[in-house]
């Protein structure tokens, strides 16, 4: 079983819409979860991160935690085109290290 | 955020010859840095953990002879591709833990 996992995709929404990544992890201590973005060709930018049950709201962006389910989700409103991108799931257990999952690939369509 | 500088963007070279990657933090000091690997379509491979002043730690399957890192100071590791054969064309990311984590800006490698 994977440490952590991602549909990936490709998730199509059309502009203005709400786009929902879903991420799944194995590792029960986890304390800390991250999404980040990358654009081909570049590297991950860290976009939200969440630590505590619930939801974390953060501009166009809301990162939901459900540590019972070992679920975290991210939600994208008001989609613009600019938000196409490979979104990565990230967990981290006890040390520094984190585990990425294999990332979900969003099209926003004009 | 903390800023992570990673060089050089992009190299071509030739089978056989090395590579060196240098990645530096600008605005904090990182005892540990990350290097990871990716292919595309594919998500990031953590290849070793380099530690300031000690030996760096290599992921299962990852050839420390090959990937040479050192981490001299506190604000610099660099990491070592000899001998480089096409397989080894990769996009090279590294990063530095400061609560969060950041990226460089990834060294996208093409050996011919």
């Amino acid at each position: 079983q994977k440490e952590v996992e991602q549909n990936s995709g490709p998730l199509s929404v059309p502009e203005g819409a709400i786009a929902s990544l879903n991420c799944t992890y194995s590792d029960r201590g986890s304390q800390s979860f991250f999404w980040y973005r990358q654009y081909s060709g570049k590297s991950p930018e860290l976009i939200m991160f969440i630590y505590s049950n619930g939801d974390k709201e953060d501009g166009r962006f809301t990162a939901q935690l459900n540590k019972a389910s070992q679920y975290v989700s991210l939600l994208i409103r008001d989609s613009q085109p600019s938000d196409s991108a490979t979104y990565l799931c990230a967990v981290k257990p006890n040390d520094y290290k984190l585990s990425f999952g294999a990332g979900t690939t969003v099209t926003v369509r004009a | 955020g903390a800023v992570v500088s990673q060089h050089p963007s992009w190299v071509i070279c030739k089978s056989g010859t090395s590579v060196k990657i240098e990645c530096r933090s600008l605005d904090f000091q990182a005892t540990t840095m990350f290097w990871y690997r990716q292919f595309p379509k594919q998500s990031l491979m953590l290849m070793a953990t380099s530690n300031e002043g000690s030996k760096a730690t290599y992921e299962q399957g990852v050839e420390k002879d090959k990937f040479l890192i050192n981490h001299a100071s506190l604000t610099l590791s660099t990491l070592t591709v000899t001998s480089a054969h096409p397989e080894d064309s990769s996009f090279y990311i590294c990063s530095a833990p400061n609560e969060k984590l950041f990226f460089g800006s990834g060294t996208q490698l093409s050996v011919l």
